[in-house]
């Protein structure tokens, strides 16, 4: 069974940084592009980030680019996402979801419980 | 960016009635050289991680009941749900993945 299991949310301040993970379970995780997409409390969808399976190509949502940083490790079947200069705005839940196709335009077939971020002080 | 918008925001659906969901986008998401739409639609329970229903427009994913489906082509989309179910109660949300992916704001489906 495809499983992703997200951790490091948590409850930082402004400015502050926070580092989010996603183990995967029963795939061949070095071979799926995967992103992240968050939720604002009762809001919308919102993609912020997406890797692909080697990890080479790498893409960014405006609203985080500069602050954030997407990476992976498929020798420990893991993604990450590290969250800097943290803003009130970036409250939310963090989904990992995984692509089913191999290029980067592609829909997410698997997602994570998701974390949650809150940024307040 | 393309922006997705997606009507209405929300509706109330007698059970066992058929419930249409809209979805329109900036730009057509039809690629030429395959002739797919890249389009998805999810369904979001409370509490829970997004589902993916449909994705090329129309081919519903596996396990999803075929009182679901989804057409259109181009810039506007729909997904129909012919015969509401309890369970069916939940957000809908499109999502374009011809450019940088981006989603509708989403549709509350709720039982009348």
């Amino acid at each position: 069974e495809v499983q992703l299991v997200e951790s490091g949310g948590g409850l930082v301040q402004p400015g502050g940084s926070l580092r989010l993970s996603c183990a995967a379970f029963g795939f061949t995780f070095s071979s799926y592009g995967v992103n992240w997409v968050r939720q604002a409390p009762g809001k919308g969808l919102e993609w912020v980030s997406y890797i692909s399976s080697s990890g080479i190509t790498i893409y960014y949502a405006d609203s985080v680019k500069g602050r954030f940083t997407i990476s992976r490790d498929n020798a420990k079947n893991s993604l990450y996402l590290q969250m800097n200069s943290l803003r009130a705005e970036d409250t939310a839940v963090y989904y990992c979801a995984r692509n089913r196709c191999s290029d980067s335009s592609c829909y997410s077939d698997s997602w994570g419980q998701g974390t949650l971020v809150t940024v307040s002080s | 960016d393309i922006v997705m918008t997606q009507s209405p925001d929300s509706l109330a659906v007698s059970l066992g009635e058929r419930a249409t969901i809209n979805c329109k986008s900036s730009q057509s998401i039809l690629y030429s050289s395959n002739n797919k739409n890249y389009l998805a639609w999810y369904q979001q329970r409370p509490g829970q991680p997004p589902k993916l229903l449909i994705y090329w427009a129309s081919t519903r994913e596996s396990g999803v009941p075929d009182r679901f489906s989804g057409s259109g082509s181009g810039t506007d989309f729909t997904l129909t749900i012919s015969s509401l179910r309890a369970e069916d109660v939940a957000v809908y949300y499109c999502q374009q993945y011809y450019g940088t992916p981006t989603f509708g704001g989403g549709t509350k489906v709720e039982i009348k």
